[in-house]
């Protein structure tokens, strides 16, 4: 089956530092499925913060960045410099594109902001 | 206002009692959705909802069953709840069948002693 695998946490960034949380896959139902980052901030439930359906693009959204790269089927999250509101826990998802309706989800990355 | 409400918030129940979490959307969303998350694990898929009365099995639906007849309205029951059901649940809508946008409730933290 299709699964991902992300940095395993906490990872503890310091304040205006930079970021990156590394995300693979596997698809084994689609050679090309969309990818997705998650978050959730404390008290409340995920929220989309980005995602990309097409190989080789790039989302963004916050200042946060991934890039669907197929050939070493990664989609990385990177910040250049984080902010203590930043602190949350990030998920890497994957989405089937052939009419399937089920996204599969990392374990998720909890990031520690130090100010 | 886009959002997923879910109720309670924290449950703790004995093994062997019945429990009905629910979750209500405003978007008016088809989909809807019923993950758990347990420690070290990502989410995992129980039941997935197309609509009223239309509901198809997720990943690991052993021991549950779900109930959807309101399309704004997705319940999620236990019958008799095991100790290994212990962990926080998530709902989740979305526009139609295809899993892009999730949007997600707060969770429910459910401890089964």
């Amino acid at each position: 089956g299709d699964s991902v695998t992300q940095t395993e946490g906490p990872v503890t960034v310091s304040e205006s530092e930079s970021l990156i949380i590394n995300c693979t896959y596997s698809a084994t139902s689609i050679a090309y499925p969309n990818l997705f980052w998650y978050v959730r901030y404390p008290g409340e439930g995920l929220q989309l913060l980005l995602k990309v359906i097409t190989a080789g693009q790039k989302g963004s959204s916050r200042g946060f960045e991934a890039t669907y790269n197929k050939e070493t089927t990664s989609f990385h999250l990177q910040k250049a410099s984080v902010q203590e509101s930043d602190s949350a826990v990030y998920y890497c998802a994957l989405g089937n594109t052939e009419g399937a309706d089920r996204l599969t989800f990392g374990k998720g990355t909890q990031l520690i902001i130090q100010p | 206002d886009m959002k997923v409400t879910q109720m309670p918030r924290y449950l703790i129940k004995r093994m062997g009692e019945n429990v009905l979490l629910e979750c209500g959307q405003d978007m008016s969303h088809e989909t809807m959705y019923w993950y758990r998350q347990d420690p070290g694990l990502g989410l995992q898929l129980i039941y997935i909802s197309y609509d009223v009365d239309s509901n198809s099995e997720g990943d690991i639906p052993k021991g549950y069953r779900v109930s959807r007849k309101k399309r704004e309205h997705f319940s999620l029951i236990l019958d008799s709840a095991k100790t290994n059901q212990t962990s926080v649940y998530f709902c989740a809508s979305s526009f139609g069948g295809r899993a892009e946008t999730l949007y997600f409730g707060s969770g429910t933290r459910l401890t089964v002693l």
